[in-house]
């Protein structure tokens, strides 16, 4: 099993709606958690950082379910500009620092 | 956005050759990362440094070299590039160490035919 995992999707959404993707990782013992977005053929960007209480930032919710050992990214009001593929971080007990293969996204108008 | 610059942008080479890639920072940070982005991978760990001349490997660091020489200078080396080199390379420097709150480079596009 890979340490972390997303769906690659893409994920198809029109504009205005709310969207909710993934990512599951394989250590119980992981202790933080990290939203980024890239835009196609640029670099990553942290979005957000996902807590034990979840994460609300505008539009953007993050969520850690550590029963189920996944995290979450919501988006409501989707905009065109939210067009990307979002990565999630995952650093486990062992302080190794993995990423994810991302998850597309794609805002349709 | 933070201060990191790349160089070059773009390249191609041939196999057997050396190739240096230079990523520069005007942040300040301890930290820097070397990166190679592949379909199907997430970002994989070259090496990084925690200071000037202190470095150390990553996940795949076989066929890489790295040197600091300065605080704002990471260079990354493929000693004698090979078509499995092929690949985005980014850059990244955090305040902490393992951090998940990592600032990126632009990225290199290498190619090695």
């Amino acid at each position: 099993r890979k340490e972390v995992e997303q769906d690659p999707g893409p994920f198809n959404v029109p504009e205005g709606a709310t969207v909710a993707f993934n990512c599951t990782y394989s250590n119980s013992a992981s202790q933080s958690f990290f939203w980024y977005r890239q835009d196609c053929r640029k670099e990553p960007k942290l979005l957000m950082s996902v807590y034990s209480s979840g994460n609300e930032d505008g539009r953007f919710t993050a969520q850690l379910n550590r029963a189920s050992q996944y995290i979450s990214l919501l988006i409501r009001d989707s905009k065109l500009s939210d067009s990307a593929t979002y990565l999630c971080v995952v650093i486990g007990g062992n302080e190794k620092l993995t990423f994810g293969t991302g998850t597309r996204l794609t805002i349709i108008p | 956005d933070a201060g990191i610059t790349q160089s070059p942008r773009h390249k191609v080479t041939e196999t057997g050759t050396p190739v240096t890639l230079r990523c520069h920072q005007t942040e300040n940070h301890r930290y820097m990362y070397w990166y190679r982005q592949d379909p199907g991978h997430g970002l994989r760990l070259i090496h990084y440094s925690y200071g000037v001349k202190d470095t150390d490997k990553g996940e795949v660091s076989d066929g890489y070299s790295v040197s600091r020489s300065k605080t704002e200078d990471f260079l990354l080396t493929l000693e004698s590039a090979t078509s499995s080199q092929t690949s985005v390379y980014f850059c990244a420097i955090s305040e902490a160490r393992v951090s998940g709150e990592q600032y990126f480079g632009p990225g290199t596009r290498l190619t090695v035919t």
